[in-house]
């Protein structure tokens, strides 16, 4: 398994303003991935934070509102740009060793409850 | 396409009651399927998976068996605890990496 810790647990933002999330896996890891669950909701995939190159991701989600960085195997940050109310929500972290088997586990974060006012 | 239907909630059961919460799915092909739970205040945890049909997950008394004629992954467990109030989400995956999540289905356990 992996432990995986985030930071902040949660905050309270201002319309138009930035958040970087961060996360942090205690061993290295093939894949980290974000994925966001708005309220009532189930989860959502973003992106896929790629090692050394650019982040891939799903469709609704574009770079320049969730910029993604991965500087190591162990590391990723999201950061919410611009953000408005909408984006509210909690963003989980997840990561897995693998290659992406259907067989594989992902390992989640304890997610990071985000309000926007 | 790919997606999960679970049964609907919030769920409330008296300490020791027979538990079941409701999994469906489409998909293309054969994914492996999943139950997460997720405990107040903490990120999801691998409750149990099956991988292919016929397959019975099980890990803590919980277990779901993979029923392909159904498309059914339906969570059980004999007697639940307190300990088990807490949101189990069902998903499936195929070869690569996306998740498919149902909704979560919340669970309260009364002694």
């Amino acid at each position: 398994s992996a432990v995986i810790s985030q930071k902040p647990s949660r905050d309270i933002c201002q319309r138009g303003t930035s958040l970087t999330i961060q996360c942090q896996v205690d061993s290295q890891v093939t894949m980290m991935f974000w994925y966001r669950q708005q309220p009532g909701q189930s989860l959502t995939l973003i992106a896929t934070a790629n090692q050394g190159s650019e982040a891939t991701y799903e469709s609704g989600f574009v770079i320049d509102k969730f910029p993604i960085s991965r500087p190591n195997l162990t590391f990723s940050t999201l950061t919410v740009s611009n953000m408005s109310p909408e984006d509210s929500s909690i963003y989980l972290c997840s990561a897995e060793r693998t290659s992406g088997s259907s067989t594989d586990t992902q390992y989640f974060g304890p997610g990071t409850r985000l309000t926007v006012l | 396409g790919n997606s999960v239907t679970q049964m609907e909630g919030p769920v409330t059961l008296s300490e020791e009651a027979f538990l079941t919460i409701n999994c469906t799915y489409t998909a293309t092909g054969y994914p492996s399927l999943f139950w997460y739970v997720q405990y107040p205040g903490e990120g999801l945890q691998l409750l149990l998976k099956a991988t292919k049909a016929d397959d019975k997950g099980s890990n803590k008394g919980f277990e779901a068996t993979y029923r392909k004629e159904t498309t059914s992954f339906h969570l059980e467990k004999g007697s639940v605890q307190v300990s088990d109030s807490a949101v189990y989400f069902c998903a499936l995956r195929h070869t690569g990496n996306q998740f498919y999540f149902g909704t979560g289905t919340s669970l309260t356990v009364i002694p």
